[in-house]
């Protein structure tokens, strides 16, 4: 089946040690997206690539960096996490950006990050 | 400019009775709503989603939706609860002009009693 697949499912850092999150897609979609999501809150989009194009929010923390080196994989890395940073982190794709009717988001399972 | 509320953080029925979800949108073009819904530690999954096509959505676990222009609403209904409905609920707006970026609403508990 196609699918979004996150990996790892748990992760858990240190305060200040970078740590990298992985997304891969089985969809062949244009569009990945990252979104960041606290406890009984609405997911937060951190970014986007439409392709290669990488599209930042503009209240994104520099802190957060992502990496697309090709069609079906999209990293998210936290430079130096903080005590704030802990969170589940949701990735998701849509097969294009401009047509509403395709950009309906297919979501991973997500990975959740545990700071110390 | 587009954005989401949701009436309701938590709402609560019993199995077999009527879930209603309400969602209100802001959206400066016609928009493109989702509702998904979102088990403990897990992604969103896809329920339902209006297009511009016809007004009444029909999703899946037995869920449907209305678009209500004239209300700028778009609630989630089904007729009767089951326990395994019991889950996180967020409606999203997008629109053709953000770049397809969808706005998701602060979301809704639904717990099913039995």
């Amino acid at each position: 089946d196609a699918m979004v697949i996150q990996n790892p499912r748990y992760q858990v850092t240190q305060f200040g040690k970078p740590v990298t999150l992985s997304c891969s897609q089985t969809l062949n979609h244009n569009v990945m997206y990252w979104y960041q999501q606290k406890s009984s809150q609405a997911p937060k989009l951190l970014f986007h690539y439409y392709d290669k194009d990488f599209n930042n929010e503009a209240d994104t923390p520099d802190n957060f960096q992502s990496r697309r080196p090709n069609t079906s994989f999209c990293f998210l890395d936290i430079r130096s996490p903080g005590l704030g940073d802990a969170a589940m982190y949701l990735c998701a794709t849509s097969r294009d950006r401009i047509s509403g009717v395709n950009n309906e988001q297919f979501f991973g399972p997500g990975t959740r990050l545990t700071v110390l | 400019a587009q954005s989401v509320t949701q009436l309701g953080s938590h709402v609560s029925v019993s199995e077999g009775a009527l879930v209603l979800l309400r969602c209100n949108y802001s959206s400066s073009v016609p928009p493109y709503l989702f509702w998904y819904v979102q088990y403990p530690n897990q992604g969103l999954q896809l329920l339902l989603k209006y297009t511009s096509a016809a007004t009444l959505v029909k999703g899946i676990n037995g869920f449907e939706a209305e678009f209500k222009k004239s209300e700028t609403s778009f609630h989630l209904t089904k007729p009767s609860a089951h326990m395994s409905d019991a889950a996180e609920y967020f409606c999203a707006v997008s629109a053709p002009t953000n770049a397809g970026k969808s706005t998701f609403g602060d979301g809704t508990t639904l717990t099913v009693k039995p």
